[in-house]
């Protein structure tokens, strides 16, 4: 069973840069792809892009392209997020999760969906 | 860009009822939709996918319905730890996932 587990709470100032990690234990890491999704305070749940380890390939939604940037260590099963160019709107718990493969697998496939997620790591952007 | 408007916004239910979660989307995703349950503190957790299939160990009083635009949730009968938000979540445009804005399950 995977478990993701996520790096602690970051203080940021205006126009600096946040890394946070998620480390998967158990499971292969590199066959699935791991999805970033944040969700500002008292807000609904987005999606900003994912990666396949085993590929190396990340795909971005379009709102962040440009000011994220997500990688994989296959040595040590873990991902990473990195957003640059903040600002306070992107205060927000961001949480990454298991995903599915380059392309979804038959369906009905419950690998194909976000399960499981880690627990998610608060970002603030303050001056 | 596929959009999911999930209806009610809030909707405030007493234990042993039953719920009716809507979400509609904008164009056809054809089965390729999911819910999600989020309680206060937690990440969500994955309840339904494919509209219509639960996730391991998800209880049998939550199921799924719909393909094309509309989509429902029901609860058969609410649970207290049942009260959390909800949100659907649709992959048409693999790999790209977008939700719904949430609905909110209040106890009355």
């Amino acid at each position: 069973q995977v478990q993701l587990v996520q790096s602690g709470a970051e203080v940021k100032k205006p126009g600096s840069s946040v890394k946070v990690s998620c480390k998967a234990s158990g499971g292969t890491f590199s066959s699935y792809a791991i999805s970033w999704v944040r969700q500002a305070p008292g807000q609904g749940l987005e999606w900003m892009g994912r990666i396949i380890p085993i590929l190396g390939i990340a795909n971005y939604a379009q709102k962040f392209q440009g000011r994220v940037t997500i990688t994989a260590d296959k040595s040590t099963s873990t991902a990473y997020m990195e957003l640059s160019s903040l600002r306070s709107e992107d205060t927000a718990v961001y949480y990454c999760a298991r995903d599915g493969g380059v392309v979804p697998a038959a369906s009905p496939r419950q690998e194909n969906w976000f399960d499981p997620w880690g627990q998610g790591t608060l970002v603030t952007v303050s001056s | 860009e596929i959009v999911l408007t999930q209806s009610p916004a809030t909707l405030s239910l007493s234990p042993g009822e039953r719920a009716t979660l809507s979400c509609r989307a904008s164009q056809s995703v054809s089965s390729y939709l999911a819910w999600y349950q989020q309680k206060p503190g937690q990440a969500p957790r994955l309840l339904i996918y494919d509209a219509s299939n639960r996730a391991t160990g998800i209880p049998a009083r939550f199921s799924g319905s719909g393909s094309g635009t509309d989509f429902t949730l029901t609860i058969s009968s609410l649970e207290p730890e049942d009260f959390a938000v909800y949100y659907c979540q649709q992959r048409s445009n693999w790999p790209r996932g977008t939700f719904g804005q949430g609905t909110k399950l209040e106890i009355k």
